[in-house]
């Protein structure tokens, strides 16, 4: 079965510092990959997504993810955090197996502090 | 455009009662999605919808969750009688083709029994 690693509960990490959240994943295939983003109060929020072609991914707010098929991971990175930053993350696979239709596999989710 | 919106936001319940959660997709979208977050765990798949058929149902814990989406539209999702072991956030999301199309979330209802 598919799964995925967020092998970091909580980071804290200093204003202005750069930031890489973890993501291993399991599956056989070329996977579907998304990096979400919950704020306090809010729904999950889209940061990237990766389905083929060039394995570095650009997405919203400066981050930004590598797809790396030897390490089976898709690590999230941004290179000066901010304060608004703060939420917790949660990267997720495409269920491919079965009768699946596009559900979502999540991690366990980073929670992110940003100190001033 | 509106984004998904789920009601109520929270929610606290005794053990035994009823809850009936709501969820408005995206207009125009024909697949939606209930995911749940019990606390502490993983947020989980509990069933897809393509229209108003479920395509997919292999996540729904046990047959007090009741799901429906008749015409379509919006969904609701029953829990009857609800179980401590059923608080957690309950998310919907919606997208407009299944498979690799992205999948817009809502605010989620946070469900407390009690």
């Amino acid at each position: 079965a598919q799964s995925v690693t967020q092998p970091d509960i909580h980071i804290t990490v200093s204003e202005g510092a750069s930031l890489e959240l973890r993501c291993n994943y399991s599956y056989g295939a070329t996977p579907y990959l998304f990096w979400y983003v919950q704020s306090p109060g809010q729904g999950l929020q889209l940061l990237l997504k990766y389905f083929s072609g060039d394995t570095l991914v650009q997405g919203i707010k400066g981050f930004e993810a590598e797809f790396k098929r030897s390490q089976s991971s898709f690590n999230l990175r941004k290179p000066s955090v901010h304060w608004s930053d703060a939420a917790e993350y949660f990267c997720a696979v495409r269920d491919n197996y079965g009768g699946s239709q596009g559900n979502l596999i999540f991690g366990k989710g980073t929670k992110l502090s940003v100190k001033p | 455009e509106a984004g998904v919106t789920q009601f109520p936001s929270h929610s606290v319940i005794e053990k035994g009662q009823t809850v009936t959660l709501r969820c408005d997709p995206i207009s125009g979208h024909d697949n939606l999605y209930w995911y749940r977050r019990v606390m502490g765990k993983e947020i989980k798949f509990l069933l897809h919808f393509v229209k108003e058929s479920k395509q997919d149902e292999s996540g729904m814990p046990n047959n007090r969750f009741l799901a429906e989406r008749t015409g379509g539209t919006y969904s609701t999702l029953k829990v009857q009688p609800a179980e401590l072991e059923d608080s957690g956030v309950y998310f919907c999301a919606s997208s407009r083709i299944a498979g690799g199309e992205t999948q817009y979330f809502g605010p989620g209802t946070r469900l407390l029994v009690l």
